[in-house]
């Protein structure tokens, strides 16, 4: 069973139209769920780690929230800057120390 | 902090043959992971080290691939007798003692 299922899958956005990225996990002791952006041809790049639900962090126009199943990153008035994947992830269920990632959200903001 | 660095970033290969990558990890970063990536797919886990040890195999790890990092710094991806479908970005992340892996720009692999 997957662990992180990310949607949607594409989305596109007009500069300055405001939306929200999902991500449901079922993973249970959740010990941290990341989320990274990458840019096409680099590795993800870090971007916030939330722990327990109802935590909230933000960046920029970037906000990330955590419920008991599912993240959500909303992007406030997005540049077209901000076009690029961003993905979640989860420490594998089995215990090992790596993460589990989604397939990732392919956002494109057009000017 | 200079981040982590991987090399090469490109390498393109002929089916059969050897390759190997290489990863610094952020300085004084214990663990060392090794992940591949497809187009249109998260990462996968392959590897994981702490320090010098191996401690964790994916079993996508197949017996053609190898990883060491001696002296607990960087560390080396092989992949021996290349097959196409080897073809993918290779990803290393470190981590300290915290929870969070950053990551390397990747190698992307093009097996011919």
């Amino acid at each position: 069973e997957d662990q992180v299922t990310q949607s949607p899958e594409a989305l596109r956005l007009q500069e300055g139209e405001s939306s929200s990225l999902n991500c449901s996990y079922t993973v249970s002791g959740l010990r941290g769920l990341f989320w990274y952006r990458q840019d096409p041809g680099k590795g993800p790049e870090f971007l916030f780690t939330l722990y327990s639900a109802g935590e909230e962090k933000e960046k920029e126009r970037l906000k990330a929230t955590l419920t008991k199943k599912e993240s959500f990153l909303h992007i406030t008035a997005p540049k077209p800057e901000d076009s690029a994947t961003y993905l979640c992830a989860v420490p594998d269920q089995t215990g090992a120390n790596n993460l589990f990632f989604g397939t990732g959200t392919r956002l494109t903001v057009i000017p | 902090d200079t981040g982590v660095s991987q090399d090469p970033r490109h390498k393109i290969t002929k089916r059969g043959q050897n390759v190997t990558f290489r990863c610094d990890p952020i300085s004084e970063h214990n663990r060392l992971y090794w992940y591949r990536q497809t187009l249109g797919q998260g990462p996968e886990f392959l590897t994981y080290f702490q320090n010098e040890a191996q401690l964790e195999k994916s079993r996508l790890l197949s017996d053609r691939f190898s990883a060491e990092r001696p002296k607990g710094s960087f560390s080396t991806l092989e992949i021996q007798r290349t097959e196409q479908g080897d073809s993918a970005m290779y990803l290393c992340a470190s981590r300290g003692g915290g929870e969070t892996q950053y990551f390397g720009p990747g190698t992307r692999l093009l097996v011919l």
